[in-house]
């Protein structure tokens, strides 16, 4: 069993839709949950970017963490054509910042 | 702010040849990775390191070696250039303020054949 699991989709929606995208892990010591956004042929750059259970909003986007479930979510509000990325959770235990990536889930907006 | 840096973009080598994937920083951080990342795969941790001097393997280490002499600079070799080790390769680095996360470079498109 992967430590994170995240389905690879690919996910289309039509532009304006409420899209989720979901991790689910199996490390208990995990304690920061980030998500990174990845564009075809670019690096990735860091979305959100949590600590613990909780939500947290900015702007369209808000991160949810449940550890008591282990799992984790991102919801992106009002989808645009420019959402369309890879989205990928990525998770840390601590000491050493060393990040355990999902796969990545493919989304295209469509208009 | 140039922010991450990676050379090559793109690189074709023949099976058995070496080369460097270069990768510089500018913002002062302490700690850099470089990673591969391969379709439906996710991101793999190669090696890492803390600081100038230190460096330590991650998850997928063979067949590849590092080395950080200054703080800026963190470059990846590759000795005996396998079809194994077609991929992309990412250089991040960051602080230990883990509100930061990751910086990316944008990316080595390598391909063995």
């Amino acid at each position: 069993q992967k430590e994170v699991e995240q389905d690879p989709g690919p996910l289309s929606v039509p532009e304006g839709a409420i899209v989720s995208l979901n991790c689910t892990y199996s490390n208990s010591a995990f304690q920061y949950f980030m998500w990174y956004r990845q564009y075809s042929r670019k690096g990735p750059e860091l979305l959100m970017y949590t600590y613990s259970s909780g939500n947290k909003e900015d702007g369209r986007f808000t991160a949810q963490v449940d550890k008591s479930s282990k799992y984790i979510s991102l919801f992106i509000r009002d989808s645009q054509p420019s959402d369309s990325a890879t989205y990928l959770c990525a998770m840390e235990a601590g000491g050493g910042n060393k990040l355990t990536f999902g796969t990545g889930t493919q989304l295209k907006v469509e208009l | 702010n140039a922010g991450v840096t990676q050379t090559p973009k793109f690189r074709i080598l023949k099976i058995g040849q070496s080369m460097t994937l270069q990768c510089t920083q500018d913002m002062n951080h302490n700690y850099m990775y470089w990673y591969r990342q391969d379709p439906g795969m996710g991101l793999k941790l190669i090696y890492y390191s803390v600081g100038a001097g230190i460096t330590d393997k991650g998850e997928v280490p063979n067949g590849y070696n590092v080395s950080r002499s200054t703080t800026e600079d963190f470059p990846l070799r590759l000795e005996l250039a396998a079809p194994s080790q077609t991929s992309v390769y990412f250089c991040a680095s960051s602080n230990p303020d883990r509100g930061n996360g990751y910086t990316f470079g944008s990316g080595t498109r390598l391909t063995v054949v």
